[in-house]
């Protein structure tokens, strides 16, 4: 079944620390996208990439960072500049970035918490 | 830009009972409208699109939702419920040809027996 996997489910950071979320997909799909949920506050935009070794900032794209060096990848990392990362993060993808193309596909999320 | 407003955050329903999720939006041109349902610690699932054509769209799980362009609205209607439907519900907007979807705030919507 194609899909998007995201790992792990859970996720826990030091203080100073910097992790990194994955994120694959098996739908051919040119675009993909990180979104931040937190609660009550619907899904913002971190990043998006349209294309491979091609990607943009989002909405709230500060103390993140991201790379697109294969169509199926598109890991998130999140940095120790990130000063309030604890939330629940999706990944999603679509068949290209325009808007008749849509919808979005979502994974089932990394949930990331500080220790 | 555009922006989504969903009325209500939280709806109680009970078992077999009707249920409407009211989602406002805002925007200067054309939009794309979505419904997706979120159910606890998954993704979203896409419920239905309007892209254009008739205003009444037809999704899974037997939702309906009717945009009404005249008033920016786009909610979201089950004539029926089940106990399964409990879920947070997200409206969502895009402009023709913009990658960036615009979410609601979401709406938790618990059915009880």
């Amino acid at each position: 079944d194609g899909g998007i996997t995201q790992s792990p489910k859970y996720l826990f950071r030091k203080e100073g620390q910097n992790v990194t979320l994955s994120c694959e997909q098996n739908l051919n799909h040119d675009a993909m996208y990180w979104y931040r949920q937190d609660p009550g506050q619907g899904l913002r935009l971190i990043y998006y990439s349209q294309i491979v070794n091609d990607f943009q900032k989002g909405d709230i794209a500060e103390g993140y960072s991201v790379s697109r060096e294969k169509k199926e990848s598109f890991p998130l990392t999140v940095t120790s500049a990130q000063k309030n990362p604890t939330a629940f993060y999706l990944c999603a993808s679509s068949i290209d970035g325009q808007g008749v193309n849509q919808p979005q596909h979502f994974g089932d999320g990394t949930r990331l918490s500080i220790l | 830009a555009q922006s989504v407003t969903q009325l209500d955050s939280q709806v109680p329903v009970f078992e077999e009972a009707p249920v409407e999720l009211r989602c406002n939006y805002s925007s200067s041109v054309s939009v794309y409208l979505f419904w997706y349902v979120q159910y606890p610690n998954q993704g979203l699932q896409l419920l239905l699109k309007y892209l254009s054509g008739s205003t009444l769209v037809k999704g899974i799980n037997g939702f309906e939702a009717e945009f009404n362009k005249s008033q920016t609205s786009f909610h979201l209607r089950k004539p029926s419920v089940h106990i399964s439907d409990t879920a947070e519900y997200f409206c969502a907007v895009s402009a023709f040809n913009d990658y960036k979807l615009s979410f609601g705030a979401g709406t938790t919507v618990t059915v009880r027996a």
